[in-house]
């Protein structure tokens, strides 16, 4: 059965510290993706990548960044995280070259006081 | 921009009656397109693609394609109360990204 995990399903942090949000699959698959979910806005990408150690920014990148030093592995960091990154993270992956079928982590709901 | 247009809903139908979702998108070189379900505080799975103009049937789902007008729906056919969810449609667009409508809040009343 394939599976996606993220760290944690809900997360308080206070403005300015910085936030590691990791994801892990075991599908072997070559792409993984983080995406931002917000009421009215559906996903947003924010970064991808499609091998280790590769990224690329998504639609709305800035204030993130990502590492991914193994394949299973996608890690998404908030460097100083702020109150307009409330939000709920959703971290996917799917198989390379085409990312057309995703399967998704069950979120991380992050609120940032 | 490329976007992907969704009405938020909520969709009111009535138990046993079809339910019709609609999508439209910007972007003429997409090239596939899916319909994910997510339930809420869940997140999103994929229940439908289509790839060509037409009709995709999968059980009491079918996937419509129109790529002249940009357009594709999805139809539920006997709604059950289990399929209250929120729709996703999303489209691989010409950049091989996929790209995501807002959903549309589907509630089915027994």
């Amino acid at each position: 059965d394939v599976k996606v995990t993220q760290s944690s399903r809900y997360l308080v942090k206070r403005t300015g510290e910085k936030v590691f949000l990791e994801c892990v699959q075991d599908m072997d698959h070559e792409n993984m993706f983080w995406y931002r979910q917000d009421p009215g806005l559906g996903l947003r990408l924010i970064y991808f990548s499609y091998d280790v150690k590769m990224k690329e920014k998504g639609d709305i990148p800035e204030g993130y960044s990502v590492s991914r030093e193994k394949k299973e592995r996608f890690s998404l960091i908030l460097e100083s995280a702020s109150t307009n990154q409330t939000s709920m993270y959703l971290c996917a992956s799917s198989l390379w070259p085409v990312p057309d079928e995703q399967f998704f982590g069950p979120g991380t709901r992050l609120t940032v006081l | 921009q490329k976007e992907v247009e969704q009405n938020s809903g909520p969709l009111s139908v009535p138990e046993g009656a079809i339910a019709s979702l609609n999508c439209t998108y910007s972007d003429r070189g997409s090239q596939s397109f899916f319909w994910y379900r997510q339930y809420s505080g869940k997140s999103p799975e994929l229940i439908m693609f289509i790839y060509s103009n037409g009709d995709k049937e999968d059980g009491r789902f079918t996937a419509q394609l129109n790529k002249a007008s940009q357009y594709v729906s999805l139809l539920i056919r006997d709604s059950q109360p289990s399929d209250s969810a929120t729709y996703l449609c999303a489209v691989r667009g010409s950049n091989y990204q996929l790209i995501w409508g807002a959903g549309t809040k589907l509630i089915i009343k027994p």
